[in-house]
């Protein structure tokens, strides 16, 4: 059974569409991640949720929102998708010690 | 904003050689960890190591911390072609109930066969 599992793997858009990303980990972890993985491979922490409250928010736009509606979910949701969004986005969950994350295989986003 | 910096940034040996990256930090920290990303595929933690350690091991691999110096290095041993993949370290620091988790850049190993 996949631990952290993310759909979809691809997705091609057009600029200005809306488009959600779903996460779902089955380890009972209370926290879970979104990364965003750029061309230069750089990770970036969007947004982590432990026990369905927002504890990280890098200064990312208000287009993109994280909803969390239970423990073993956390999806992304983005609006008025443009161009540099296009990126290997990552959901990850890791337990209360943080002793490692587990992550999903990455949404490869292409927005045209 | 504090960064992990790996370097090299790209590394390409042989099968059988070892490979040696290194991860510099700038801020205190509270563990670090060292994750592979296959190529298209989701990032896979390796090993931790905690402030308070200096070295460890797991198999072919050998991590060490210096937190005097701010770096860590990531030791493979006996290279194989599956070993080709992206390396990352990840800084964690506690903050109260926030983990606040900061990654490098990435090393590119390439292992010939």
């Amino acid at each position: 059974d996949t631990a952290v599992s993310q759909t979809p793997k691809y997705l091609v858009t057009q600029m200005g569409n809306d488009k959600s990303i779903k996460c779902e980990q089955n380890l009972g972890h209370d926290t879970m991640y979104w990364y965003k993985q750029d061309s230069k491979k750089f990770l970036k922490i969007m947004f982590s949720y432990n026990n369905k409250e927002l504890i990280i928010n890098e200064t990312v736009p208000n287009r993109f929102s994280p909803k969390s509606p239970d423990k073993a979910h956390l999806n992304l949701h983005i609006n008025s998708l443009e161009l540099g969004d296009s990126a290997v986005y990552f959901c990850a969950s890791s337990g209360t010690s943080f002793r490692g994350a587990f992550f999903g295989q990455g949404t490869r986003l292409t927005v045209v | 904003s504090q960064q992990g910096e790996e370097d090299p940034q790209a590394l390409s040996i042989q099968e059988g050689e070892n490979a040696t990256m290194n991860c510099s930090y700038k801020t205190s920290i509270n563990n670090l960890q060292w994750y592979r990303q296959n190529s298209g595929r989701g990032l896979v933690h390796l090993i931790l190591i905690r402030s308070n350690e200096r070295e460890k091991h797991s198999g072919r691999l050998r991590v060490t911390l210096d937190t005097s110096k701010k770096s860590s290095s990531l030791l493979i041993t006996a290279s194989r072609a599956a070993d080709t993949a992206s390396y990352f370290c990840a800084t964690v620091l506690y903050a109260g109930n926030n983990r606040k988790l900061i990654w490098g850049l990435g090393t590119s190993l390439a292992v010939n066969p």
